[in-house]
């Protein structure tokens, strides 16, 4: 069955402490892999897609990678403003729907 | 840039009420999607068009229905409502069907008393 899951469901950083959020995938025919961030009482923010393997994106302190199994967000230095619910989510081989994966909150103290 | 724009931000409906939700995709996209969102849940797939012709069809409910308009717009019209219908209502919309990335708008709260 195919299935989305995203660890840790919460994480709680210094600011400047680095950390990784992990999604992984058992999907049929996987055609892409989206990163999105969500602030409380807002809409998704588009962050990244991933299309194959060993493929690397970055923006700003945020890099995402993609293996065969997992995608992985790298948050570098974070700062405060990067607390918000990171969600993974992908498109399978039929259809054009986001899956999810759960997300995960991150909450960087200053 | 221009962003989706979604209408209304708010809704308070009563029990068997209607409600339609209104969504402006961000100009030049083609494709439209519905997604709904409980709390402390991730987004829901409901209905996605393209190019004005349903493309995708996930959990929605037999009492809602939706439409795309020639000028690309969207509208999500929800009947008989429960009180199980409270949520957050997405739409977003993508340049094309294949793989692209789809832009959320901010969302409709529709809450049912």
């Amino acid at each position: 069955e195919d299935q989305v899951t995203q660890s840790p469901e919460a994480l709680r950083l210094q600011e400047g402490e680095s950390s990784s959020l992990n999604c992984s995938y058992t999907v049929s025919g996987l055609r892409g892999l989206f990163w999105y961030r969500q602030d409380p009482g807002k809409g998704p923010e588009f962050l990244f897609t991933l299309y194959s393997a060993g493929e690397e994106k970055e923006k700003e302190r945020l890099k995402a990678t993609l293996t065969k199994k997992e995608s992985f967000l790298h948050i570098t230095a974070p700062k405060p403003e990067d607390s918000a619910t990171y969600l993974c989510a992908v498109i399978k081989a039929a259809g054009n729907k986001l899956t999810f994966g759960g997300g995960t909150r991150v909450l960087v103290k200053p | 840039a221009a962003g989706v724009i979604q209408s209304p931000r708010h809704l308070i409906k009563e029990k068997r009420e209607t409600a339609t939700l209104k969504c402006y995709p961000i100009p030049r996209h083609d494709t439209v999607y519905w997604y709904q969102q409980g709390p402390g849940q991730d987004p829901q797939f409901l209905i996605s068009f393209y190019e004005k012709m349903q493309s995708d069809k996930g959990s929605i409910p037999d009492r809602f229905s939706a439409q795309q308009f020639s000028d690309y717009h969207s509208e999500l019209n929800m009947s008989s409502l429960e009180l199980g219908d409270s949520a957050l209502y997405f739409c977003a919309s993508s340049l094309g069907q294949n793989n692209q990335p789809q832009h959320f708008g901010d969302g409709t709260r529709l809450s049912i008393l």
